[in-house]
């Protein structure tokens, strides 16, 4: 079975661009979470999808969003580059989206982005 | 606001020596507790999920220990091997629902 697939594996943007992230989760799995690693941080949360529609939200700006196709495969989109976005993003999935209560997450490995 | 706090930050042992680390998270709407191994140039990957007060998990040397009551989870690493050098993260979700996570104690296994 194949697992959580993330692209691309690194990206050099500069400030003011924007970036689309793209992840594919375990078949079968409904919900995809996104998570921004940065030194010193823990991963914090950004957003989870399930089956197409946003189910919860981070502390993040407008300038991140993202999106998930009926496949479950699952962008995000940070427009508007600032150099404090430079971080490792990561994706998770899992069947439903902690409906149960041991439902762990499995993660890609990642998309170090920075931002010039 | 949900906040997962992990210590220690770092821990430095030698090989063979046992080792635990804590993980305190907000006892009111608990729902679950995760605790994640990440080792560098790879995923994290889930180690243990556990939901009841008083709940014990293990997996070969390493155990983890949940009080639902107080709000701590204890990871337990009997006799250290290299291979064990790791980011230990543990994560809490609410009823409400994401997963929170603490910022991860790294620990260095030293032969």
């Amino acid at each position: 079975k194949a697992g959580v697939t993330q692209t691309p594996r690194y990206l050099i943007k500069t400030r003011g661009q924007q970036v689309t992230l793209s992840c594919s989760p375990i078949s079968g799995h409904r919900s995809v979470s996104w998570y921004q690693q940065t030194p010193g941080q823990g991963l914090q949360f950004l957003f989870e999808y399930f089956s197409e529609t946003q189910r919860n939200k981070g502390n993040f700006p407008g300038r991140f969003s993202g999106r998930q196709f009926s496949n479950s495969r699952s962008e995000m989109n940070v427009s508007t580059l600032e150099l404090g976005d430079s971080a490792l993003y990561l994706c998770a999935s899992s069947l439903g989206g902690g409906a149960v209560r041991t439902e762990k997450l499995f993660f890609g490995s990642g998309t170090q982005l920075s931002v010039l | 606001i949900l906040n997962v706090e992990q210590s220690p930050q770092s821990l430095h042992v030698q090989e063979g020596d046992s080792t635990n680390f804590t993980c305190s998270f907000p006892s009111s709407n608990f729902y679950a507790l995760h605790w994640y191994r990440w080792e560098t140039a790879k995923s994290p990957e889930a180690l243990f999920v556990m939901t009841l007060n008083g709940d014990e998990k293990k997996k070969g040397r390493i155990s983890a220990t949940l009080n639902t009551k107080e709000g701590y989870s204890y990871l337990y690493i009997k006799g250290s091997q290299p291979e064990d050098s790791a980011t230990y993260l543990c994560a809490s979700r609410g009823s409400q629902g994401n997963l929170i996570f603490g910022k991860g104690t790294k620990l260095s296994v030293k032969p």
